[in-house]
């Protein structure tokens, strides 16, 4: 099955500046990418994604990139905010109809 | 619409006894998911649900776990009997597309449950 491996665990960021958060999967058919936003006390809440016929997506402050050939992808973060503070989750989709999350990125901004 | 509503938030048992999870999806949608979430492994799939029929238990962790979905708008998880490695929360989700595939999973708040 797919595996998807995550990081860093943890990442201290000071306002304003920029997060990158990566993220690795095994299965070369997998072919969305969605990222969850947890916050303390809540559910996961998706905040964006990208499928696997392009390369970039970008959301206001918020960008993922996907490299299918080296099988990563990464979740960047600018102009940082305490609200952005967070457990990030990547997640890749595969061909048997799963979603597996990665391991978690534990995100704090430092005011 | 009110999102996916789990109960109980909070549940704290003694190893043997039955808990029972509960989850109310959004209406009008198709799939249902069961997912449960440690510190060690993280967000595991458990079973998932589309149109009401069990699709794919195979992350259901032995057979004190049991998953029903008698109707569109309800399901639960039931551990029997329950055993301290259960400790977790879990968490309810729901989605349009079928298994969740490439759209946008909503999750519950979660139920975190500690089995002394």
């Amino acid at each position: 099955g797919e595996n998807v491996e995550q990081h860093p665990s943890t990442l201290s960021v000071q306002e304003g500046d920029s997060a990158v958060i990566k993220c690795t999967y095994s299965d070369s058919a997998s072919n969305y990418f969605p990222w969850y936003k947890q916050e303390l006390g809540k559910g996961p809440q998706l905040i964006i994604d990208i499928r696997s016929n392009v390369g970039e997506k970008k959301d206001q402050r918020i960008a993922v990139t996907l490299n299918k050939t080296a099988k990563h992808f990464s979740l960047h973060i600018t102009e940082t905010q305490p609200e952005d503070s967070a457990v990030y989750f990547c997640a890749a989709h595969d061909g048997n109809e799963k979603l597996t999350f990665g391991t978690g990125t534990r995100l704090t901004i430092i005011p | 619409d009110a999102g996916v509503i789990q109960s109980p938030r909070h549940e704290v048992t003694e190893m043997g006894q039955e808990v029972t999870l509960r989850c109310k999806p959004i209406s009008g949608h198709n799939s249902l998911f069961w997912y449960r979430q440690t510190m060690m492994r993280g967000l595991e799939l458990l079973i998932y649900f589309n149109n009401n029929v069990p699709i794919d238990d195979s992350g259901m962790p032995e057979d004190r776990f049991s998953a029903k979905m008698p109707n569109a708008s309800f399901s639960t998880l039931k551990i029997q009997p329950s055993e301290p490695r259960d400790s977790a929360v879990y968490f309810c989700a729901s989605s349009l597309t079928p298994a969740g595939a490439t759209g946008e999973l909503f999750f519950g708040e979660g139920s975190r449950l500690t089995v002394l």
